[in-house]
């Protein structure tokens, strides 16, 4: 069974500032990960995915994020935070498989300072 | 190219009533799933469609919920009759074929009960 787990519900970081989002997951078979990014009202916008060839995935609004099967975690980062980065972040996996379900986890709430 | 469509965006009704959504996923994408997310949640999937056929809806609560995709295409979510905690946003998502990796994925409906 696939599962993520997103540390820390809500993150706050100034504009200009690093981002960083954190994303652990459990699989029993080599995962496909991904992360979302939801505006309010709207719905689930793909950021970036890893399906298991280059482990440094780029995406699109200046994401990236590394997957580390050491340490089984695929977290998020931006170099600099801009205000319309302000959104929910969701981490998902799974299996790639027929089914290609994906399991989400529970969102992190990015707030950008001015 | 257009995205996934649902309606509607949003939709309040007393518990024990009846409610329908609809979506219509992207020109060509045979795979179709209703996610639901809870407030401070993750999606968390009801239903996966491949064609008109059913592949998963292990997580549907069947005695209140039904969906159907008669002609492979669009599709409709029921809950018949609402609870309290049905209250949430209805995601619907589509892929060009199961296993796909990426998942696209409409507004959303939310639905509040009272």
């Amino acid at each position: 069974a696939q599962s993520v787990t997103q540390l820390g519900s809500h993150v706050s970081v100034s504009e200009g500032a690093l981002v960083l989002l954190r994303c652990n997951y459990s699989s029993s078979v080599p995962p496909y990960l991904f992360w979302y990014v939801q505006y309010p009202n709207q719905g689930l916008q793909l950021l970036l995915k890893y399906t298991s060839a280059a482990t440094l995935v780029k995406g699109i609004n200046g994401f990236e994020a590394e997957f580390k099967k050491s340490e089984t975690s695929f977290h998020l980062t931006k170099p600099s935070a801009h205000m319309s980065d302000a959104a929910e972040y969701f981490c998902a996996v799974s299996d790639g498989a027929t089914g290609n379900q994906f399991y989400f986890g529970t969102g992190t709430s990015l707030t950008v300072i001015p | 190219e257009a995205g996934v469509a649902q309606s509607p965006r949003y939709k309040i009704i007393e518990k024990r009533q009846s409610v329908a959504f609809w979506c219509n996923p992207i020109s060509g994408h045979a795979t179709l799933y209703w996610y639901q997310q809870i407030l401070g949640q993750g999606p968390k999937l009801l239903i996966q469609f491949q064609n008109n056929g059913v592949v998963d809806d292990s997580q549907l609560p069947k005695d209140r919920f039904s969906a159907e995709r008669l002609k492979g295409v669009d599709s409709t979510l029921k809950i018949q009759p609402a609870k309290l905690e049905d209250s949430a946003v209805y995601l619907c998502a589509s892929s060009l074929r199961a296993g796909a990796t990426e998942q696209f994925f409409g507004p959303g409906t939310r639905l509040t009960v009272l």
